[in-house]
């Protein structure tokens, strides 16, 4: 079955510091996208970060980037200089493609962003 | 912003009562998709829709139904509503033809069953 873990159920960081969230993932599927989605306290689920499993190059999307080692099935996010806003759950997901392309959900990481 | 609403977004009802929520889409993607999130489960697939009629299961489909007549419509119905359906619902859409499924999600409904 496809499973989807994150392993850090909280984490803090300063204001303007960075800090990594840790994803891990399993799949049999040759090709495939993996996706950071953001939950602030507003609910509202928010696409933040996708990556094909065949670029090599890590995708990044202003102060967020993944570092995608796909030989491990690890997929983290970076947030670069936090700010206050960045304060959310952040949840990795990845599709499984034998149903309709549901989203199979990891159990999310709530970062709060410390002044 | 992808154009995804939810109705009702807030809702009090008792057990043992009928409940229908509405998703309602604007872009004119395939692929509907009806979650629930839970404290300690993430989000959990209820049902999909993958075209007007076309449904299927997903992992907590037991106590609901759904309908889809229209593209841009996506009903979920709560047959008889019981205290462990109280929970946030999210409608989510994807768009068709693309191999990525990326999903973009509704505001969410925040359902209790007294």
């Amino acid at each position: 079955a496809q499973t989807v873990t994150q392993s850090q159920p909280e984490m803090s960081v300063q204001e303007a510091e960075t800090v990594t969230l840790s994803c891990t993932y399993d799949t049999s599927e040759s090709n495939y996208y993996l996706f950071w989605y953001k939950q602030p306290p507003s609910r509202q689920m928010i696409l933040v970060i996708r990556q094909e499993a065949y670029k090599q190059q890590n995708a990044t999307e202003n102060r967020f980037s993944v570092n995608f080692q796909k030989a491990a099935k690890s997929f983290s996010l970076k947030i670069s200089d936090s700010q206050l806003g960045d304060t959310a759950m952040y949840f990795c997901a990845s599709p499984d493609y034998n149903q309709g392309g549901k989203l199979i959900f990891g159990q999310g990481t709530e970062l709060s962003v410390k002044p | 912003d992808a154009g995804i609403t939810q109705s009702p977004r807030h809702k009090v009802t008792e057990t043992g009562t009928p409940v229908t929520l509405r998703c309602h889409q604007t872009e004119n993607h395939r692929y509907m998709y009806w979650y629930r999130q839970d404290p300690g489960h993430g989000l959990r697939l209820i049902h999909y829709s993958y075209g007007v009629k076309d449904t299927d299961k997903g992992e907590v489909s037991d106590g609901y139904s759904v309908s889809r007549s229209k593209t841009e419509d996506f009903l979920l119905t709560l047959e008889s509503a019981t205290s462990s359906q109280t929970s946030v619902y999210f409608c989510a859409i994807s768009e068709e033809g693309t191999f990525y499924h990326e999903q973009y999600f509704g505001p969410g409904t925040r359902l209790t069953v007294t």
